[in-house]
């Protein structure tokens, strides 16, 4: 596609539930990263993936959090029994870092907004 | 650790005027990324500076790096409402071989405002 993608786009859950959340890169683009925005707040780095493999997941909050990356292409982020700190919007970006080398221009998808009840 | 810090975080502006938004950070880096947020919004590319001295202008925006400083600058000519966001800087310290480390470090984000 032409730009990185998300979806759902919005999610309201119950406190103690599973969800999935699911981002699409730009074609190509070797290298993927989620974030986490609170209300008002800057971003905070979640994890990177280079290729299918996660050299960086120092931001992952807690044990609840996990992801993974197929084919080089499809992330998936699951928080397992999700509290109410857990409400956020959670960005994903892809860049072509590895191929270009220097420039590390991310590409921001348009989030998932999770609300937890 | 990297630490990159933006001021002002909130600025209102009346039209027509002149302001800058400065972004330091606490590590030896090249390269640096300015991000604009509308509200609700997601983030969008608005300039990438990968050398020192490198300045980059768009429309009422402009760009520039100091790497020996540690400072960026994105400096606002006569403003525009459409102009009001939330604008971010973000670094990368790269690695020794002159690639990427694949993670971007972002400032706190600065809430522009722009007014008659």
């Amino acid at each position: 596609g032409a730009g990185v993608s998300q979806s759902p786009s919005n999610k309201v859950t119950e406190k103690g539930k599973d969800v999935e959340l699911r981002c699409d890169p730009i074609s190509g683009h070797t290298a993927l990263y989620w974030y986490r925005q609170r209300l008002g707040q800057g971003l905070e780095f979640l994890i990177y993936f280079q290729g299918n493999s996660a050299p960086d997941k120092s931001g992952l909050p807690s044990d609840r959090f996990s992801a993974e990356r197929t084919g080089e292409s499809v992330s998936t982020l699951t928080i397992q029994r999700t509290q109410q700190e857990d409400s956020a919007v959670y960005l994903c970006a892809s860049s072509l870092v590895g191929l270009a080398g220097k420039n590390n221009e991310q590409f921001f998808g348009p989030g998932t907004r999770l609300t937890v009840l | 650790e990297l630490k990159v810090e933006q001021n002002p975080l909130f600025l209102s502006m009346q039209e027509g005027k002149n302001y800058t938004i400065y972004c330091n950070y606490s590590t030896t880096s090249d390269r640096l990324y300015w991000y604009r947020q509308d509200p609700g919004k997601s983030l969008e590319s608005l300039f990438v500076l990968l050398s020192n001295g490198a300045v980059k202008q768009e429309g009422r925006l402009m760009a520039s790096l100091d790497t020996k400083a540690r400072l960026s600058t994105l400096h606002i000519t006569a403003a525009v409402h459409d102009l009001s966001a939330t604008y971010f800087c973000a670094v990368d310290i790269g690695l020794a071989g002159g690639t990427s480390y694949g993670k971007l470090t972002f400032g706190q984000g600065t809430i522009l405002t722009v007014h008659p």
